[in-house]
């Protein structure tokens, strides 16, 4: 069984541009959880989906956003990057039960210039 | 707000030495805690999943104890390996949302040979 991949691995942006970033989770999974991690701040909640339907957002600005498609695949995009956003941005899906097992990809390494 | 601290911050062990990671948080009302291990650059890979209901979770060389009352998680290594050599991160999910998780900052552990 695939585990959850992340596509690109890398990206290099500058200041002002926007990104996209995408996330396949593992088959069957519903729910998609997108985490920012930081040196100095760590791991921190951005959003969650659970059948194309948001059902909680992190204390992030609104240049981040996603959506969840109806096979479960997920996108979050950053809109007019700045220096802070530089970050690895994790995807984790899981079943969305209650034994909520949290299964997380590799990630993108975002740069922003 | 629930608050997730890892004490030590870095551990450093000779091969073949027993250790204890840390994990206390807050809101002793949790539905489960989770235990994670990143390699460097890479994400994060379930090791153990503790219901709220359970005592403890053992995988391998692997212990996890979990304490409601006291608000505490440990992870126990056995006969630590070089390949141990990684951070390890303990979260616990918020409240009504099991797909948003409180990390903590991590132990990032170096086993010696």
């Amino acid at each position: 069984k695939a585990g959850v991949t992340q596509t690109p691995r890398y990206l290099i942006k500058t200041r002002g541009q926007q990104v996209t970033l995408s996330c396949s989770p593992i088959s069957g999974h519903r729910s998609v959880s997108w985490y920012q991690q930081t040196p100095g701040q760590g791991l921190q909640f951005l959003f969650e989906y659970f059948s194309e339907t948001q059902r909680n957002k992190g204390n992030f600005p609104g240049r981040f956003s996603g959506r969840q498609f109806s096979n479960s695949r997920s996108e979050m995009n950053v809109s007019t990057l700045e220096l802070g956003d530089s970050a690895l941005y994790l995807c984790a899906s899981s079943l969305g039960g209650a034994k909520n097992i949290q299964y997380f990809g590799a990630g993108t390494r975002l740069s922003v210039l | 707000k629930q608050e997730v601290t890892q004490i030590p911050a870095a551990l450093s062990v000779p091969e073949g030495e027993n250790l204890v990671l840390n994990c206390s948080f807050t809101d002793s009302a949790i539905y489960n805690l989770q235990w994670f291990r990143q390699d460097p650059g890479k994400g994060l890979t379930s090791l153990l999943l503790i219901q709220s209901s359970q005592r403890e979770q053992t995988s391998g060389r692997l212990n996890a104890s979990l304490d409601k009352s006291s608000g505490r998680s440990t992870l126990y290594i056995a006969a630590s390996q070089p390949g141990d050599s990684a951070t390890y991160l303990c979260a616990v999910p918020t409240a009504g949302s099991q797909g948003n998780l409180i990390f903590g900052k991590g132990t990032k552990l170096s086993v010696k040979p």
